[in-house]
């Protein structure tokens, strides 16, 4: 079967540009997870949805950070006005719904702001 | 609030050797944990999991750790490792109570020398 994919692979900004990145999870998984994972770091939850809805969402900077899942199948996490600290890799995962289940995750969206 | 510790940042092995990842974690409930992997420039992969039961869970690739509610912990071991093991390993856990998502602690980047 074919796995998590994200698009585009790598992004530079500069500073005050915007970027979205794509994720198209596992074909019936019904969660979907974005992390944000700084270098030499370990992935830190920004958002996830059972299907359309946001589950949770409190760690999603909500000035410059929005992400949707439409129709319960596809994502998109936009940032707007890139600061240098938003540089990092933003990994897309998804699952099965229920606690413990195992995440798939992409390759993930490397993003480089200048 | 969960946390997951892991203190060793690197560890340094010839292949062959065995090796030992230590995972701490803090948590008042029943959770998962589970250890995933992340070889440079990769998104992250599944190794294993333990919610209850015996204690020492097996993964793939010679992998296997081992609960102790004792010492909240979840260690990871392997009794040969491979130059291919050269990644970085994420120990994790999600209570089990409201499907939350996954929290990973800071990584252990292992380098195996030939």
């Amino acid at each position: 079967e074919a796995g998590v994919t994200q698009s585009p692979r790598y992004a530079v900004l500069q500073e005050g540009q915007a970027v979205s990145f794509w994720c198209d999870p596992i074909s019936g998984h019904d969660t979907l997870y974005w992390y944000q994972q700084p270098r030499d770091q370990g992935p830190q939850l920004l958002v996830y949805f059972r299907d359309e809805a946001v589950i949770d969402n409190s760690q999603l900077p909500s000035d410059r950070f929005s992400a949707v899942r439409p129709k319960g199948t596809n994502s998109t996490l936009k940032i707007q006005s890139a600061k240098q600290g938003d540089t990092a890799t933003y990994l897309c995962a998804s699952s099965l719904q229920g606690a413990g289940n195992t995440l798939y995750f992409g390759e993930g969206s490397r993003l480089i702001v200048v | 609030t969960q946390t997951v510790s892991q203190s060793d940042a690197h560890v340094t092995v010839f292949e062959g050797d065995s090796v030992e990842l230590r995972c701490n974690y803090s948590y008042g409930g029943s959770i998962y944990l589970s250890w995933y992997i992340q070889h440079h420039g990769r998104g992250l992969q599944f190794l294993l999991k333990y919610y209850s039961g015996n204690p020492v869970v097996q993964g793939v690739n010679g992998f296997e750790a081992e609960f102790s509610k004792s010492d909240s912990s979840f260690h990871l071991r392997k009794a040969s490792v491979h130059w291919s093991d050269s990644a970085v390993y994420f120990c994790a856990v999600s209570p089990y109570q409201g499907g939350r998502a996954l929290i990973f602690g800071t990584g252990t980047t292992v380098s195996v020398s030939p």
